[in-house]
């Protein structure tokens, strides 16, 4: 039974920074690319970045490129997404999510909010 | 990269059978074999219902399937049933290295 629990989400000030983690259990980590994704109150699903197994590859979306950080530490079954330089539209709540399949999510944690405001 | 085009609203009685479509251009839907499909309900994260265009993961029911044409895709749900309502989104690998997700389309049952 795969387990994700992010943690870090909060309040900040825009031009702020917030690290966000997750914790997976039940599952060989390594073995999966991961991915965050995140969701504005009342709307659709945003896709931000996508990282590799061995965390040698990573992909991020152009409206968060240069801002955030996806890494990995697979000695502690722990995604994190580094984020900085946040603006009021960065607001949502933030899954982090497994790849078994290539770019398709099959386990998702509970989500984790983050508010950007003044 | 622009959000694929999902209807906002579908809806269909139970034992019904109801089509989302999801369209996209051909540097994502039309171009790779890589659609998605995700079933949101109020206040829970997204579960994934298709992927790779056809394929259904263990435990999701023979009554959702997908397919695509051109730079369409489609996912339909047969013998519709009350748990079915919810929120699907439809998601894409693009030839960005990226992944686009449409905008959801909500799913009543009558």
């Amino acid at each position: 039974q795969v387990q994700l629990v992010e943690s870090g989400g909060g309040l900040v000030k825009p031009g702020g920074s917030l690290r966000l983690s997750c914790a997976a259990s039940g599952q060989i980590f390594s073995d999966y690319y991961m991915g965050w994704i995140r969701q504005a109150p009342g709307r659709g699903l945003e896709w931000l970045s996508y990282i590799s197994g061995s965390g040698s590859a990573k992909y991020y979306a152009d409206s968060v490129k240069g801002r955030f950080t996806v890494s990995r530490d697979n000695a502690k079954n722990s995604l994190s997404l580094q984020m900085s330089d946040l603006r009021v539209e960065d607001t949502g709540v933030y899954y982090c999510a497994r790849a078994p399949y290539y770019w398709a999510f099959d386990s998702w944690g509970q989500g984790s909010l983050v508010a950007v405001s003044t | 990269q622009s959000a694929l085009a999902q209807p906002p609203s579908v809806s269909g009685s139970p034992g019904q059978s109801v089509t989302i479509s999801c369209t996209g251009t051909s540097s994502d839907v039309g171009g790779h074999n890589r659609v998605s499909w995700y079933q949101q309900s109020p206040g829970t994260a997204p579960k994934l219902i298709i992927y790779e265009v056809t394929y259904r993961p263990s435990g999701v029911p023979y009554r959702f399937s997908g397919s695509k044409s051109g730079n369409t895709a489609s996912l339909t749900i047969s013998g519709l049933q009350a748990e079915d309502e919810g929120v699907y989104y439809c998601g894409s690998y693009t030839s960005s290295v990226t992944l686009v997700f449409g905008g959801g389309t909500a799913l009543t049952v009558l």
